[in-house]
């Protein structure tokens, strides 16, 4: 089984601050890694796809980078509309969720 | 505009089989792609369940494989998740999503809106 770690498990930043969120996989999922966002009482939305790929229709502030077994996603500018929880998912082999960071405004 | 919408009761005993489904409209399911189950324990992260493709070939979470079983029925354009002998153990949101998958990715794309199902006798 690939295990997913995410850190932190939460954190709280000023609108307009940049948000930087980490995510390692137990071994080596080369870029197969999503990143979505999940609002209150909502299902998860996808955000970063294949590590680094923005989904369509979502704001350039939101941005994936990594390989391998580490893995960072970020919010260039936080809103207050990206309040929510953010979690990886690895698709290497199965699939399996980050435990999930949750954002909110300081 | 894909959708999907899960139903099924809220409440399920003990010891019972949990049993759920979803409707899917906007896309037809024998035209391709996975189609899966993953839930959300109150409070906690994201599990997936399982996943089937049309033609009826399946996969499942390890953990979870020993009780759970996912069919389709692609002439009402929808799938069921069957999970059993439950505890409270497996009281969560259950949401039902499509796996899109091509040469650049692999990934839920649309989720349906999760329907709570609580064990308890």
């Amino acid at each position: 089984d690939i295990q997913m770690t995410q850190s932190p498990s939460s954190l709280s930043a000023s609108v307009g601050d940049r948000v930087t969120i980490t995510c390692q996989a137990s071994q080596d999922i080369s870029n197969y890694l999503n990143w979505y966002q999940q609002k209150p009482g909502k299902a998860p939305k996808l955000l970063i796809y294949d590590a680094s790929n923005l989904e369509t229709g979502v704001p350039s502030r939101f941005s994936g980078s990594g390989s391998g077994t580490d893995f960072t996603f970020t919010i260039s500018s936080l809103q207050p509309e990206d309040i929510a929880t953010y979690y990886c998912q690895q698709y290497d082999n199965l699939f399996t969720f980050g435990p999930g960071t949750k954002v909110d405004i300081k | 505009q894909v959708q999907l919408q899960e139903s099924g009761p809220g409440l399920v005993k003990p010891s019972e089989t949990l049993s759920l489904t979803c409707a899917v409209s906007g896309y037809s399911i024998s035209s391709g792609y996975y189609w899966g189950w993953i839930r959300q324990p109150p409070g906690k992260g994201l599990e997936w369940i399982g996943s089937i493709y049309h033609s009826g070939s399946t996969y499942y979470n390890p953990s979870l494989k020993s009780r759970v079983t996912i069919s389709v029925d692609t002439s009402k354009n929808q799938f069921s998740l069957k999970l059993s002998s439950v505890t409270a153990a497996d009281t969560a949101v259950y949401y039902c999503a499509r796996r899109y998958f091509d040469w650049q990715g692999d990934y839920f794309d649309y989720w349906g809106q999760g329907t709570l199902v609580t064990v308890s006798s």
